[in-house]
């Protein structure tokens, strides 16, 4: 089974709008954490936000922040008033365990979604 | 604020040859990782390492190797390249506790002809 899910391939938004991506994840392991990079088309990997599986709050940073509804293990990104220069590829991951439950800390990705901010 | 730096940012290979990609952590970042990206696919985890040793490894060939040094930048020996490794190859860092980000170097893109 997947770890990761972006069922969203494309999505189009159209500038000074909000878009919410979705993820959602698969893990029996009770500490985990999800994380939202953005990978522009000159292809860095930009570490947008993080969300902890023990947190209470829903994480925000700026214009981005994280839904996170863990009985139903989603955690969509939502960007509000969206710019040109988000136009990027999203991707989300997930870490599974700790350094106290002896998890390795690696990420596994989902397959991204492609978001184009228009005009 | 400091970044990850890799290096090179691009190398273009040889099939059969070798490359090394090095990777300089953020300062104080103690566990570094390495992910690899094909053209159109997400990013795999390879391997990480955490005060020099080894501490997961995941879908990396047996032609690859790496290490972590006393500085704690690390490399990764690529041998007897094929096509298939033409991809994106980042390095990553983060502190071994707390929230755990991850924050991603620029990449090195390797095209292997």
């Amino acid at each position: 089974a997947q770890k990761i899910t972006q069922t969203q391939p494309g999505m189009f938004v159209q500038e000074k709008e909000a878009v919410t991506l979705d993820c959602t994840y698969d893990t029996s392991d009770p500490s985990y954490g999800l994380f939202w990079y953005k990978q522009p088309s000159s292809g860095e990997m930009i570490f947008l936000i993080y969300q902890g599986s023990y947190d209470q709050q829903n994480a925000t940073e700026g214009r981005y922040s994280l839904n996170f509804q863990k009985a139903r293990k989603s955690a969509n990104l939502v960007i509000s008033a969206s710019q040109l220069g988000d136009s990027a590829m999203y991707f989300c991951a997930m870490r599974e365990g700790d350094s106290f439950t002896g998890g390795g800390n690696k990420l596994t990705f989902g397959t991204g979604t492609q978001l184009k901010v228009e005009l | 604020a400091a970044g990850v730096i890799q290096s090179p940012r691009h190398l273009i290979k040889e099939k059969r040859e070798t490359a090394t990609l090095k990777c300089y952590p953020i300062p104080r970042h103690d566990t570094v990782y390495w992910y690899q990206q094909g053209p159109g696919q997400d990013p795999q985890f390879l391997i990480s390492f955490y005060e020099k040793m080894q501490s997961d490894k995941g879908s990396i060939p047996d032609r690859f190797s790496a290490q972590q040094f006393s500085d704690y930048h690390s490399e990764l020996n690529m041998s007897s390249l094929e096509l298939g490794d033409s991809a994106l190859y980042f390095c990553a860092s983060s502190p071994r506790t707390g929230t755990y980000e991850q924050y991603f170097g620029p990449g090195t893109r390797l095209t292997v002809t």
